[in-house]
């Protein structure tokens, strides 16, 4: 299997674009989380879907931001628009179920944000 | 609410010693437990979880953890550092709805 997938891997951007970031999960997973990380704040939680709807967004920071999942093996987080202080690492990750809580979740590699 | 405090956000360790990383969680319901590693510029990887069956886990790479309901402590470790073994460590808490609430990672430095 080819694990979680991320793109870009690395982004640089002007203040005030809009920035996507797309993640393709592990095949069968059915469920999907988006994170950020950042010196400051750590990891933190985003959104995470169920069976491609949306369960929480609580962590989603603000309006700018917007996550989609239209199909299982595909999702995107969006940026619009963009500030330096989105600069961070977004991870996504994907898991069997999270209704049961024990499960793995498997992350990808990560994008890097660089917000100027 | 479910929380996770890792005592200590650098720890330093001669090649060959004893590594402890300390996790501390606070649950109100029987909680599943998770340690995950960062190595620079990766995505984070599972080393091992707690999921009431045993309270002793053993995990990747020598690792292994005791989850102690008395102390409310998960604290990871590994007889003899390997200079491999330096990254950045993540306890982890499963929430409401399987979501996983961090600790603030523990960086662990390997001295040769």
């Amino acid at each position: 299997d080819a694990g979680v997938i991320q793109s870009p891997r690395h982004e640089v951007t002007e203040m005030g674009q809009e920035v996507t970031l797309r993640c393709k999960p592990i095949s069968g997973h059915n469920s999907l989380f988006w994170y950020r990380q950042t010196m400051m704040r750590g990891l933190e939680l985003l959104i995470y879907f169920n069976n491609n709807v949306p369960i929480d967004d609580s962590g989603m920071p603000e309006d700018r931001f917007s996550a989609k999942m239209p199909n299982a093996s595909f999702s995107t987080l969006k940026i619009q628009p963009s500030e330096p202080r989105d600069s961070a690492v977004y991870f996504c990750a994907s898991s069997g179920t999270a209704a049961s809580g024990e499960e793995t979740q498997y992350f990808g590699p990560g994008t890097r944000l660089l917000v100027l | 609410a479910q929380s996770v405090t890792q005592l200590g956000s650098h720890v330093s360790v001669s090649e060959g010693a004893l590594v402890l990383l300390r996790c501390n969680y606070s649950s109100s319901v029987p909680p599943y437990l998770f340690w995950y590693v960062q190595y620079p510029n990766q995505g984070l990887q599972l080393l091992l979880k707690y999921t009431s069956a045993a309270t002793l886990v053993k995990g990747i790479n020598g690792f292994e953890a005791e989850f102690k309901k008395s102390e409310t402590s998960f604290h990871l470790t590994k007889p003899s550092a390997h200079m491999s073994d330096a990254a950045e460590y993540f306890c982890a808490v499963s929430a409401q709805g399987g979501k996983l609430i961090f600790g603030q990672g523990t960086e662990l430095s390997v001295k040769p």
